[in-house]
């Protein structure tokens, strides 16, 4: 299958800090890209949906203003956690789609804790 | 709105042994229904998808329409299969993917 790659992979900061976690489909053209969160033993919660060139569609109770997301090129996504807070703390996965309809695969995710 | 549900947590079976890991949803449209597994240490990956009807590592999943449910079934575990499976919907809205809670599967020797 086709490779997403989501960098870092774990990552640690200090409260008040920002943090910038990419993500980049290494072998096909990404139309629109996911981003979801997971908090320990709960499922993945959609945060928003990025399509190339176009702002981001923030789900429900998600701050576009706290969770700032580029997805400036079709290989490119990022998310930046914005004066991070200890509870912001949680693992985040990003999903890329070709077409609309084909198969999403998922990045390998990003641990982030904030101290 | 869209929900799944999984009511296991954890599903331990013997190695042989028939397993079937439960996935219940809501969807007021037509869904396209999918499962996902995650093996120790790696990504989550596509396992497979109903529209597709056919059987990836003797699991297979039937839609049920009725029931709104899509249960995951192998008849006999390897303890390979060892994992966490999240069953996952996707509605008509830019197929985002709804999850379930997920179930951890152990499959003992």
């Amino acid at each position: 299958g086709a490779v997403v790659s989501q960098h870092p992979s774990r990552v640690i900061c200090k409260s008040g800090t920002s943090v910038k976690i990419e993500c980049r489909s290494l072998d096909f053209q990404a139309t629109t890209m996911f981003w979801y969160r997971q908090f320990p033993k709960q499922s993945l919660m959609l945060m928003a949906t990025s399509n190339e060139g176009s702002k981001a569609t923030y789900e429900q109770g998600v701050e576009k203003d706290k969770f700032l997301i580029n997805h400036a090129s079709l290989t490119l996504s990022t998310l930046t956690v914005t004066s991070a807070h200890p509870e912001d703390s949680s693992f985040y996965i990003c999903s890329a789609q070709g077409r609309l309809g084909t198969e999403a695969f998922f990045g390998q995710g990003t641990r982030l804790t904030v101290v | 709105a869209q929900r799944v549900t999984q009511p296991e947590k954890l599903l331990s079976v013997f190695k042989g042994a028939p397993v079937e890991l439960k996935c219940n949803y809501s969807y007021s449209g037509s869904p396209e229904l999918f499962w996902y597994v995650q093996y120790s240490r790696q990504r989550l990956q596509l396992l497979l998808r109903h529209i597709s009807r056919e059987s990836i590592k003797g699991f297979t999943a039937d839609l049920n329409k009725g029931e709104t449910s899509f249960h995951l079934k192998k008849p006999f575990a390897q303890e390979e299969d060892s994992a966490m499976y999240y069953c996952a919907l996707s509605g008509n809205a830019g197929n985002m993917l709804t999850f379930g809670g997920g179930t951890r599967l152990m499959v003992k020797p």
